[in-house]
Order: C-alpha cells, then structure tokens, then sequence
C-alpha cells in the first residue's frame, strides 16, 4: 500500500518561500507523476502542479511564476517551493500521486498525503 | 483554462434516499480525464470515481458515475450513514481543475 507523507514548517512569513516535503513509502516513486494539490480553510482543491519521477514538469498557470517541484529518486521524495507568500497561500497542503495512464486513457489521483496546514503569518 | 461547475452546492438528504450530483465543464472534457472524489471533514480526499463511469477499487457499488462532453453526475444509489461528505470533480485536460464541490449533508 503506497503512503504519501508530508513535512515542513507549519507557519511561514509573509515575503519569504514555504517549502514541503512529500515521502512516499510502501511503492517506488519511479515510473510515476506526483503532485501538490492545496486547499484553502474551508474552500475548495487547487491544484499546484506535478513532477514526473525523470524531472519534468507542469504547473498550475495562475502559479507557475512562483513554483517550483523537484524529485529525489534515492530518497523517494518530492518536494514543493512556493515563492513570496502572502496570506493568500495559507492551506493544507496535500501530495499525491497522479495517474496519467495512456491505455486505457485515464487521468486521476490514487493516493493522497494526509496534508499539512502552512500558515501565512508574521 | 477549463471551470468545473457543480451543483447544488449542499444536498440535505436522508439515509436511504438517492442523491445526484452535477459537474459540468466550461468546454468538452474526454470522459477519460474526468474523476470524482468524496472528503470528509479532517480528511484527504478520497478517489471514488475516474474514467467519470470506473469504480476506484473498493468503491461500493452504491457510488456510480455517467456523462461525458460538458455534463457528468455522480451518483449514490442509497445514502448510507458515511456518505455524507463533500464531494469534487476533477478533470486533466491540459491543466487540472476541480470542481467547487457539493455537500451532501444529513436532513
């Protein structure tokens, strides 16, 4: 059973850049996209971007000039920077791993982090 | 960028009756890239549908899903006493969106 779990400061300042990490276990990262999905107090999802296990990318358009996704094969982690936050950004922020399956064509999250709350506060 | 619009936004409901909800996309998604999850308070959320009509594994046969282009619908057959949640669709098309979700809450 794969188990996604996130890590990080739990409260940022205003200006400065929050960084999270998502450790997978119970499966390889290899062969696989995974992804960063957030969600403000008592609103909706908003999806961040993924990384595929080779390094490439793709990103939220309203977020892209702020975010950056990296990959750690050998130590089975991604990891998450989102640039000059504000209050804006303040979420539970969840990983989890997105299936883009060519045959049968299929798009969707299988298995979701339990998430992380990231304050936006001085 | 593609808007999921669901509706209604709260479904008030009792245990047994049958609940339908509505996603519907601002252009032609492929049902192929369309999926729906449920989310209960504290909670992650958690894939019940992909594919808008394939069962995730170990998704009751209560919960099933139809539609394709612009309109898809969840449905749960009989509400049982955990069904009461939020629920969200998703699509990827060249960017993924959610939906803004419906609530199904006890009558």
């Amino acid at each position: 059973q794969v188990q996604l779990q996130e890590s990080g400061p739990g409260l940022v300042k205003p200006s400065e850049t929050l960084s999270l990490t998502c450790s997978v276990s119970g499966g390889s990262i290899n062969s696989y996209y995974w992804s960063w999905i957030r969600q403000p107090p008592g609103k909706g999802l908003e999806w961040i971007g993924y990384i595929y296990y080779s390094g490439s990318t793709n990103y939220n358009p309203s977020l892209k000039s702020r975010v950056t996704i990296s990959v750690d094969t050998s130590k089975n982690q991604f990891s998450l920077n989102l640039s000059s936050v504000t209050a804006a950004d303040t979420a539970v922020y969840y990983c989890a791993r997105q299936r883009i399956v060519v045959a049968p064509s299929a798009r969707y999250f299988d298995y979701w982090g339990q998430g992380t709350l990231v304050t936006v506060s001085s | 960028e593609i808007v999921l619009t669901q509706s209604p936004g709260t479904l008030s409901l009792s245990p047994g009756e049958r609940a339908t909800l509505s996603c519907r996309a601002s252009q032609s998604v492929s049902s192929s890239y369309l999926a729906w999850y449920q989310q209960k308070p504290g909670q992650a959320p958690r894939l019940l549908i992909y594919g808008a009509s394939t069962r995730a594994t170990g998704i009751p046969d209560r919960f099933s899903g139809s539609g394709s282009g612009t309109d898809f619908t969840l449905t749960i057959s009989r509400l049982e006493p955990e069904d009461f949640a939020v629920y969200y669709c998703q699509q990827y098309v060249t960017s993924v969106t959610f939906g803004g979700g419906t609530k199904v809450e006890i009558k």
